[in-house]
C-alpha cells in the first residue's frame, strides 16, 4: 500500500543548527513534492515545491531535495532559531492522482535558545 | 486578500445532531479541498472540487459525509448523523488555476474543531 512516512514525530535542536527533516515515500511515483508549516491551532502553510526532475531547491534559510530513487526528500533549515519551532508536513501529488495530495504525518520541530 | 475563511472554529455538539462547516475560498482560486486532521491518520483529503465541480469524493469516509459548493465563493460540508469518531479539525484549501490542484500551493483556512460527544 502507498505510505509517506516523516522521520521522527519530534526533533529537538539547539538554536543556530540545522534541523534536517526526513520523507520517505513507498509505492508512489511522485510528481511533485511539497513541505507545509503548520503552528498549533493553525492550518499549514506552503513553504517550497520541487518537481520529481528537480534535485534541490533552495529559499532563503530553507532547503530541499528530493531523491527518485531513494524515495525520500530532506528538509534542511539552516542557521535554526526559535521561531522555526512548529510541525513540518510533506506532502506528496501523485502522478496518477492529479489533486489528490497526499500528507505525511509530520515532524515536530523544537528549537531551544 | 482575508485568505481561506472557514466558520465555525470549534464546534461542539452530541452525536446524532447535523454539522455544517463553511467554507470561502480566496478569490479567483478554481480548485476547492476539504480535509479532516487527527492525530491519529494525520491530513486525509476527503473531496475536492474543480470550478464548482466535485472532482475526486474518495476521500469521504461514509454516506454521512456530504459537500456542496454551489458557487465559487461558497462551499459546505455536512455530517449527518454525527458520531464521536468525527471528532477532527476539518480544514478548507483553496488554490489557483495557474498552479493547479498538484503543481500549486494550497492555501489553508485555520480549519474547524469539531467534537462530537
Amino acid at each position: 500500500s502507498q505510505k509517506i512516512e516523516q522521520n521522527s514525530e519530534a526533533l529537538n535542536i539547539q538554536e543556530g543548527k540545522t534541523a534536517t527533516l526526513t520523507c520517505n515515500y513507498t509505492n508512489y511515483s511522485p510528481a511533485y513534492l511539497q513541505w507545509y508549516r503548520q503552528d498549533p491551532g493553525r492550518g499549514p502553510v506552503f513553504l517550497l515545491l520541487i518537481r520529481e526532475n528537480e534535485k534541490e531547491k533552495r529559499k532563503e534559510r530553507l532547503k530541499v531535495t528530493f531523491d527518485t530513487t531513494l524515495k525520500q526528500s530532506l528538509f534542511h533549515i539552516t542557521a535554526s532559531q526559535p521561531a522555526d519551532s512548529a510541525t513540518y508536513l510533506c506532502a506528496l501529488a501523485a502522478r496518477r492522482s492529479q489533486g489528490n495530495l497526499i500528507f505525511g504525518k509530520g515532524t515536530k520541530l523544537s528549537v531551544k535558545p | 486578500d482575508a485568505g481561506v475563511i472557514q466558520s465555525p472554529r470549534h464546534e461542539v455538539t452530541e452525536m446524532g445532531q447535523e454539522v455544517t462547516l463553511r467554507c470561502k475560498p480566496i478569490s479567483g482560486h478554481d480548485y476547492l479541498f476539504w480535509y479532516r486532521q487527527t492525530m491519529m491518520r494525520g491530513l486525509e483529503l476527503l473531496i475536492y472540487f474543480n470550478n464548482n465541480v466535485p472532482i475526486d469524493d474518495s476521500g469521504m469516509p461514509e454516506d454521512r459525509f456530504s459537500a456542496k459548493m454551489p458557487n465559487a465563493s461558497f462551499s459546505t460540508l455536512k455530517i449527518q448523523p454525527s458520531e464521536p469518531r468525527d471528532s477532527a479539525v476539518y480544514f478548507c484549501a483553496s488554490s489557483s488555476p495557474s498552479g493547479g490542484p498538484i503543481t500549486g500551493e494550497l492555501f489553508f483556512g485555520e480549519g474547524s474543531r469539531l467534537t462530537v460527544l
